[in-house]
This record gives structure tokens, C-alpha cells and sequence, in this order.
């Protein structure tokens, strides 16, 4: 079967690090997304990875590791306002238009 | 930008009535979907579309159907809504049929069936 992991909540305070662990069990691998989800919001699109290693984009990074199944989402000088739930997405090989979703991570910073 | 517009934020059906949700976005994109989302549950896909008059089930389709006759405009319908589909369902579209181009959702519409 297809199968994408994420812990359910994470609790941070404001200006450390955390980190957003999505583990994938999938036919096939071609990419994978993170998202980003206030309450009552979409998603809106963080990063994606294709390769195995960082990629970094301002606060955000996200990492890969194909062989392992495994990525994380870096977020560093946490604020008030990345209190939200966090979506990892995994896009199967082949021409595939779906996405598989995990179910989310949802993170609450504290001051 | 790209933008991805649904026809409503919040709707009260009755049991039985037949619901059409609108979802349009701006930018061409080849590939519109629709979810549903709720809790514990995460994003469910119920189907999708890759072109005019195309459309692909996705993970839960019973109870729905979609119209897709124009590339800018695909249409979720509940043909007989019940309880169980009050929800928040959410469009979003993407560029493109080999490559993994991220989706871009529309706000969502919150689906209470009474």
C-alpha cells in the first residue's frame, strides 16, 4: 500500500527550531511537497524535492533522502504566525497526476 | 499570480438536494481537482480532471460527479447531498501532466448538510 507519516502536533517556542518529520512508503517516487495550512485556510505551496538533500528557502528548509523514504521541513526563527499544520505530499512515478497526502503535522508556537 | 476562485465560502443544503460547487482558476493550468477535508481524515482526493470533458476518479468518488467543459472551470457535484458529505472541499489546479507542478488551491467551501 501507500502510506506517507507525520506526527500529529509539535509544540515550538518562538524563535527556536523545529523540525517536521514525513516518513513515505509509495509505488514509485517523484517528488515531494510540503504545504503549509493556517485554520480555516488552503494550502499553499512551501517547497518541493526531487533530489536527495537540502533545500533551502529563507526560514524554511526541507530535506531528502529517496533511499530512506524520509524528509523533514527545517523552520528556524520560529514566529506566532507558523503556528499552523504543515501537509507533506508525495507525487507516485509515472504519469501520475495525484498527489499522496499525509495526513498533516499541526504546530503550535508559543511565545 | 495564480488564482483559484470558489463560487462559495460557506453553504447550508438540505438531505437530498442536488449541491454544484464551482471552481475556476486563471492562469491555464491542464490539471483541476477537488478534495475534501476533515478532520483526522486529512485531504481525500474525490476526483480529478487533466482536460476538457477528462476526468479521473480519484480516491473517494461515490456520491459525486464533476463537469469539466471549459479548461478554466471544473465543477464538483453532489447529485443527492447527505450528512455525511458536510465538509470543507477544496479545488485546486496545477500546470502541466508529466512534470510534479505544485497545486494551488482555491478558499474552500464549507459544505453543511442538514
Amino acid at each position: 500500500g501507500q502510506n506517507i507519516d507525520q506526527p500529529t502536533e509539535m509544540t515550538a517556542t518562538e524563535g527556536a527550531i523545529v523540525q517536521i518529520n514525513c516518513t513515505y512508503q509509495t509505488s514509485g517516487f517523484n517528488g515531494l511537497f510540503w504545504y503549509q495550512q493556517h485554520a480555516g485556510e488552503a494550502p499553499t505551496f512551501l517547497s518541493y524535492n526531487v533530489l536527495d538533500g537540502l533545500e533551502e528557502k529563507g526560514r524554511f528548509s526541507s530535506f531528502l533522502s529517496r533511499s530512506k523514504g524520509y524528509s523533514y521541513l527545517l523552520l528556524k526563527e520560529l514566529q506566532m504566525k507558523d503556528s499552523a499544520s504543515y501537509l507533506c505530499a508525495v507525487k507516485g512515478a509515472g504519469n501520475n497526476r495525484k498527489l499522496i497526502w499525509g495526513l498533516g503535522t499541526s504546530l503550535a508556537v508559543n511565545p | 499570480d495564480v488564482k483559484v476562485t470558489q463560487s462559495s465560502r460557506y453553504l447550508v443544503k438540505r438531505t437530498g438536494e442536488k449541491v454544484f460547487l464551482e471552481c475556476v482558476q486563471d492562469m491555464d493550468h491542464e490539471n483541476m481537482f477537488w478534495y475534501r477535508q476533515d478532520p483526522g481524515l486529512g485531504l481525500r482526493l474525490i476526483y480529478f480532471s487533466y482536460d476538457v470533458k477528462m476526468k479521473e476518479k480519484g480516491d473517494i468518488p461515490e456520491g459525486y460527479s464533476v463537469s469539466r467543459e471549459k479548461k478554466e472551470r471544473f465543477s464538483l457535484i453532489l447529485e443527492s447531498a447527505s450528512t455525511n458529505q458536510t465538509s470543507m472541499y477544496l479545488c485546486a489546479s496545477s500546470l502541466g501532466t508529466l512534470n510534479p507542478y505544485e497545486q494551488y488551491f482555491g478558499p474552500g467551501t464549507r459544505l453543511t448538510v442538514t
